[in-house]
């Protein structure tokens, strides 16, 4: 059972550059979330989906795009790296209701130079 | 002011101690909250939900005050094994997202 999988999980990026963050979950979640990490922070929203083709702003969602094709996948763009972004990115799927929590990737350890 | 509040630690104890975190949140409308543990360069997992009567899984304890908007976990008879960051977490009523704390360390020491 695979869970919520994320690739890559390690990225260097120079300034500038861009790249797509994939994620993929396989427990028929309505729901998907990208999540960003900083030393000593808690988890900050970067963008969430509620469901197929749906996409909204989280907390810090300067320098992301999001794309949600299909159920499954929920992938993060950055569309100019920059050094702020340097963090860990972690994408999480839920089901429906309030009681039930998110289920995490294991994250992709970004750093931009 | 951080919509959830945690103290940061380290908490330090012995196997066998029994450690109390606390958490408090800022929203009155969050209706839904959770425990999370973090181990180093992990991702947050589950620990367990919170629920208004309080709810006991195993050595765990959690307990939620609505009317002073905090939340607390006990840990009883320590492990080595349960040194880890714990998220204080809470979600809205209207709102699949979840707010995380800043997380509170505990190092459990031989």
């Amino acid at each position: 059972n695979a869970g919520v999988t994320q690739t890559p999980k390690f990225q260097v990026l120079k300034t500038g550059q861009s790249m797509t963050l994939q994620c993929a979950q396989d427990m028929n979640h309505n729901s998907m979330y990208w999540y960003r990490q900083d030393p000593g922070m808690g988890l900050r929203l970067i963008y969430y989906s509620a469901s197929e083709g749906t996409s909204d702003k989280g907390e810090v969602p300067n320098g992301y795009n999001v794309s949600r094709l299909n159920k499954r996948e929920f992938s993060l763009r950055l569309e100019s790296a920059a050094p702020s972004q340097t963090a860990v990115s972690f994408c999480a799927s839920s089901p429906p209701g309030q009681n039930y929590g998110y289920t995490f990737g294991s994250g992709t350890r970004l750093t931009v130079v | 002011r951080k919509e959830v509040e945690q103290d940061p630690g380290p908490f330090n104890v012995p196997e066998g101690a029994t450690v109390a975190f606390n958490c408090t949140y800022s929203n009155s409308a969050s209706q839904s909250f959770f425990w999370y543990r973090q181990d180093c360069r992990k991702e947050p997992k589950l620990l367990m939900s919170v629920y208004s009567s309080g709810n006991e899984d195993g050595r765990f304890t959690a307990q939620l005050n609505r009317a002073s908007q905090y939340i607390s976990l006990l840990i009883r008879d320590s492990k080595l094994s349960d040194s880890a960051t714990y998220l204080c977490v809470s979600r809205m009523d209207s709102s699949y997202k979840l707010i995380f704390g800043s997380g509170t360390r505990l190092l459990v020491r031989p």
